[in-house]
Order: C-alpha cells, then structure tokens, then sequence
C-alpha cells in the first residue's frame, strides 16, 4: 500500500525567505507520481507541481520546486522568495503508474510571517 | 474554461437524513474522483470513475455511500440515512486519461456537510 508522511503539522518563514516542506513516501510501485497542492483558507484544493518517479529533472514551476531524492524516497516541497499569500495548507500526494486516486500526506500548515 | 463545479457549496441535513452532491466535471475529462475532508485532516479517497469501466468503490467507509456517473459528464454521490461523523467537506477531481500516472487532478471548491 502507498503512504504520504508529512511530519510538519506547521511551518513559519519570514516573507521574501525560501521554504522546505517535507515529504516521504512509501511504495512497492516502479513506476509512480507525485504531487504538491496547496489549500488556503477557502478550502479549495490548488495544483501546485508533479513530479514522476521517472524524471531525472527536479520539477520547477515558478517560485516552487521539488526536491526529489528517489533512494531516499523523499519529494520535499521549496518555496522561494515567500509571500504572505502562501500562507496556507500544503498537501503532498502520489499516484501508482495509471489515473489511479491519490494518496494524500496530513498537509503541512505554512505561516508566511511579514 | 469552467473548471470542476460542486453542487451544494454547504449542506446541513439532520442525522437519518439522505443527502445528495452533485459534481459537474470539466469538460472532456474522462476520469472523476470523489474524496472526503474531515476537519484537519488530509484527503481520504471514496470512489473512481474512468470511462465506461465499472467503478472503483474501495474506498466507499460503508453501504450508505454510493456514488453514480452517466458517461463522461455529472456525478452524484449519495449518502442515505447520514450520521454526525459523515460531516465533513466532500470534494470532486476530474482529469483527462491523456498520461496515465502523469495526469494531474483538478479539484472542485467542494461540498461542505454538516449532519446535526
């Protein structure tokens, strides 16, 4: 069976500073995926980056990157530059080789500090 | 584009009560998720749809959830005779089957129930 391990139920950083949400993974699966989103007050569930367990390249979108260390088995989360809007909840999640659901990690609650 | 709609955005029923959530995916999308949010927690998975393949019921918690999908368009999940810990925000993700594995899922604003 697959398992999210977020072992930060809260973060604070101080605006315009980077960031690292943890995340551990376990699975039997070769082939898998991973996923950060992001759920601020209003509750909706915000796409944030993915990374495949295939991909030799750390996934980047914008201000956000993964740090993926596959013999670890860790996909941890860097938010750079932090703004007081990313003060939120911050799921990790994977999924096996097909559109199978996904598997969600407790979330992280991220504090951006002025 | 519209992107995934829910129907109630809240909902308060009395305990024995049948509720019923309505999820409009987007368009085009083949394969829908229904979820469950309690208070603080992560997201627990309830059913998969894709396609016109029989659906994945594993993480339905008991006989009064069921859930139904016509094609490729709206879902219905049903709870009958609701207790006080179904409270909770039930949430819709559609995605395309376009890269098995790869797909990302895009999530509705949710459901919020909550059973006196």
């Amino acid at each position: 069976a697959q398992k999210i391990t977020q072992t930060q139920p809260g973060m604070f950083v101080q605006e315009k500073e980077a960031v690292t949400l943890d995340c551990t993974y376990d699975t039997s699966d070769q082939s898998y995926g991973l996923f950060w989103y992001k759920q601020p007050s209003s509750g909706e569930m915000i796409f944030l980056i993915y990374q495949g367990s295939y991909d030799e390249q750390n996934a980047t979108e914008g201000r956000y990157s993964l740090n993926f260390q596959k013999a670890r088995k860790s996909a941890n989360l860097v938010i750079s530059a932090s703004q007081l809007g990313d003060s939120a909840m911050y799921f990790c999640a994977m999924s096996s080789g097909g559109n199978t659901p996904l598997v969600f990690g407790k979330g992280t609650r991220l504090s951006v500090i002025a | 584009g519209a992107g995934v709609s829910q129907s109630p955005s809240n909902k308060v029923t009395e305990k024995g009560k049948d509720v019923e959530l309505r999820c409009d995916p987007i368009s085009g999308h083949t394969a829908l998720y229904w979820y469950r949010q309690r208070l603080g927690q992560g997201l627990e998975f309830l059913i998969y749809f894709q396609g016109n393949s029989a659906p994945d019921k594993s993480g339905l918690p008991s006989d009064r959830f069921s859930a139904e999908r016509t094609g490729e368009s709206v879902s219905t999940l049903t709870i009958q005779r609701t207790q006080q810990e179904d409270s909770a925000v039930y949430l819709c993700a559609s995605s395309p089957l376009v890269r098995p594995g790869r797909d990302t899922q895009y999530f509705g604003p949710g459901t919020r129930l909550t059973v006196l």
